[in-house]
């Protein structure tokens, strides 16, 4: 089984600047997760999706931050414009439902100049 | 009181050493715990995954939960090099409900 896919994994762009992330989950996984992860501290949700439908974006900076998934597969995670605070690991997870294990992504590692 | 907590470490044991990593909650409606684990520039990796108090284990791991106590721990026998890494709790109440990470503890195994 092929497993969650993420792109690019690094990503070095100037403040002010937009800058997307994309993940491909694992085959008939109904639940995906954005998270983003600062050094020395766990992931922490930004945004959870049940097949297309985002389901708690609470935690999601929707003045700068937006996502999508299409036809309930791929998602893209987008930050316009970036802020230095941005930078970290974005991870991208999937489920088959809502409460089961996640599997994760190697992330995309964001650097803001 | 933060709802998930750990000991950030980093811990350093020789090899061969039992390693002993501890994890508190403070929400005693979380019904299921898992224990990742996370090397330098790679996703967290699942490594066990209990939803009852008691012992759980798999090859050199196992995890332990006790609810009343709202306390959980993963054990390693036999400790290897390979297992240096980052180990997270991560604990869930119901469907529909989010994960909640402890901010992981730093194991280093020394040759």
């Amino acid at each position: 089984e092929a497993g969650v896919v993420q792109s690019p994994r690094y990503k070095i762009i100037e403040k002010k600047q937009p800058v997307a992330f994309w993940c491909n989950p694992i085959s008939g996984h109904n639940t995906l997760y954005w998270y983003r992860q600062n050094l020395g501290q766990g992931p922490e949700l930004l945004i959870r999706y049940e097949n297309e439908e985002a389901v708690d974006d609470s935690q999601l900076p929707k003045d700068r931050f937006s996502a999508e998934r299409l036809k309930g597969v791929d998602s893209t995670l987008k930050i316009q414009p970036a802020e230095l605070g941005d930078s970290a690991v974005y991870l991208c997870a999937s489920s088959k439902a809502g409460n089961q294990p996640q599997h994760f992504g190697d992330g995309t590692r964001l650097s803001i100049l | 009181q933060k709802e998930v907590e750990q000991d950030p470490g980093p811990l350093s044991v020789p090899e061969g050493a039992i390693v002993s990593l501890n994890c508190t909650y403070s929400n005693s409606a979380f019904q299921y715990f898992m224990w990742y684990r996370q090397y330098s520039r790679k996703g967290p990796e699942l490594l066990m995954y209990t939803y009852s108090s008691g012992n759980k284990e798999d090859g050199r791991f196992t995890a332990q939960v006790d609810k009343s106590s709202k306390y959980i721990s993963l054990f390693i026998r036999d400790s290897q090099p390979s297992d240096s890494a980052t180990y997270l709790c991560v604990i869930n109440g119901d469907y529909g409900q989010n994960f909640v990470f402890g901010p992981g503890t730093r194991l280093s195994v020394l040759p």
